[in-house]
């Protein structure tokens, strides 16, 4: 049964980052990629970024160009998603996603709330 | 860019009815990357049909997804107290999109 657990919920000053992390279990990150999604207060899913480890490739929503990096530790079945330059709107539940080669998202993590405050 | 708009925004059923909910694209795809998600409060987005009509594992055959081009559609037969939640569609690939959901309540 494939796994995905995220690290706890995050309160950020506005300009700062926050490293969010999703560890796999049940499978790889070398099977499967990542997706970031996130939902914020009262708003709907919105995918954020996208990963795919084997071709090592990485593709983002135009918005979060430049302010979203994400990363993936395979010796620890690990996956990373920065957003710097935080802003109160980017106040959100943020998931991770398994990946497959065609994008789509199976499993999914039980997401890391982020609240920007100042 | 595509664009997915969904309707309507919110349905209100009655258990044991039948729910159809719509997804409609800004232009056609031909990929057939078309998925449909199901959001509870405090729960994470539950895959429920992807590739337009395949069923995740797991997944009652009271739900289906048909469509082609840029009109799509899930359909919930014999609704249970349980489906009573937020539907997404969404195109997947190299990137995605999601459309703004529709709620789905309890009339």
């Amino acid at each position: 049964q494939v796994q995905l657990v995220q690290s706890g919920a995050e309160v950020k000053k506005p300009g700062s980052s926050v490293k969010v992390s999703c560890k796999i279990s049940g499978e790889t990150f070398s099977t499967y990629g990542v997706n970031w999604v996130r939902q914020a207060p009262g708003q709907g899913l919105e995918w954020m970024a996208g990963s795919i480890p084997i071709f090592r490739t990485t593709n983002f929503a135009q918005k979060f160009q430049g302010r979203v990096s994400i990363i993936t530790d395979e010796s620890t079945n690990t996956a990373y998603m920065e957003l710097s330059g935080l802003r109160s709107d980017d106040t959100a539940i943020y998931y991770c996603a398994t990946r497959n080669l065609n994008g789509l998202s199976s499993f999914w993590g039980q997401g890391t709330l982020v609240t920007v405050s100042s | 860019e595509i664009v997915l708009t969904q309707s309507p925004g919110t349905l209100s059923l009655s258990p044991g009815e039948r729910a159809t909910l719509s997804c409609r694209a800004s232009q056609s795809f031909t990929s057939g990357a078309l998925a449909w998600y199901q959001k509870k409060r405090g729960q994470a987005p539950r895959l429920l049909i992807y590739g337009v009509s395949s069923r995740a594992t797991g997944i009652p055959d009271r739900f289906s997804g048909s469509g082609s081009g840029t009109d799509f559609t899930l359909t919930i037969n014999r609704l249970e107290p349980e489906d009573f939640a937020v539907y997404y569609c969404q195109q997947y690939g190299s990137s995605a999109i999601f459309g703004q959901g529709t709620k789905l309540e309890i009339k």
